[in-house]
């Protein structure tokens, strides 16, 4: 119930495409969801992030789609960029009092955008 | 510039020695966080504190052990009783009542 499942595992899209990375989890509890973008070797860095009491939130050309009902969130990146190619982490953290910050992150999406 | 720093960013180790990751943040926050990286994976939690002198197990603390005796400060041991030490380490850090987590930029360590 803790698990945040992530797909595809890899994708590889034309630039100016719109790569689609889903999520879905199942413990009701959670309340944050964010996105991370990590580039080989270097540490994941804070891309967007979304709380079910709005169904998307756009940051540039990055928008999440957020499916309360449906237990889904998914990143969506708009006009994508051959800079875009790295590994996109979805995650989600659990409310609570004893809240401790701890997210669950899904296994990751590999985008590779071709020039 | 304010941030998390880890070092080294390469460790190689023999079998069987124990090993200590840095992790400082001058970012003045109260949480800090380990996590192990394996490819084609998502990030597991070793190891979290929420304040000093305090810290809580994470999914997979077998094998390592921290400490948090500074707030800017949380070195991560590697011990010989982790079997699969080989994996890329990462450090982040939260301000408390906040939910953004701030990553390091990792410890690649191979142990041989």
């Amino acid at each position: 119930q803790q698990q945040v499942k992530q797909s595809p595992q890899s994708l590889i899209v034309q630039k100016g495409g719109i790569p689609i990375i889903n999520c879905a989890y199942e413990n009701t509890a959670f309340d944050y969801f964010p996105w991370y973008q990590q580039f080989p070797g270097k540490g994941p860095a804070l891309l967007i992030a979304i709380r079910p009491d709005v169904s998307e939130k756009k940051e540039g050309r990055f928008t999440i789609s957020f499916n309360k009902s449906a237990k889904q969130f998914s990143l969506h990146i708009m006009d994508s960029q051959p800079g875009d190619s790295a590994t996109y982490f979805c995650a989600a953290s659990p409310l609570g009092s004893g809240n401790t910050g701890k997210l669950i992150f899904g296994q990751g999406t590999t985008l590779q955008v071709k020039p | 510039d304010g941030g998390i720093t880890q070092s080294p960013k390469y460790l190689f180790r023999k079998e069987g020695q124990n090993v200590t990751l840095s992790c400082e943040q001058n970012l003045n926050h109260d949480a800090m966080y380990w996590y192990r990286q394996d490819p084609g994976q998502g990030l597991r939690l070793i190891y979290y504190s929420q304040i000093v002198n305090d810290f809580q197990k994470g999914d997979i603390a077998e094998g390592y052990s921290v400490s948090r005796e500074k707030k800017e400060s949380f070195p991560l041991t590697v011990t010989s009783a982790q079997k699969n030490p080989t994996a890329f380490y990462l450090c982040a850090s939260t301000r408390q009542g906040l939910d953004e987590q701030y990553f390091g930029p990792g410890t690649r360590l191979t142990v041989t």
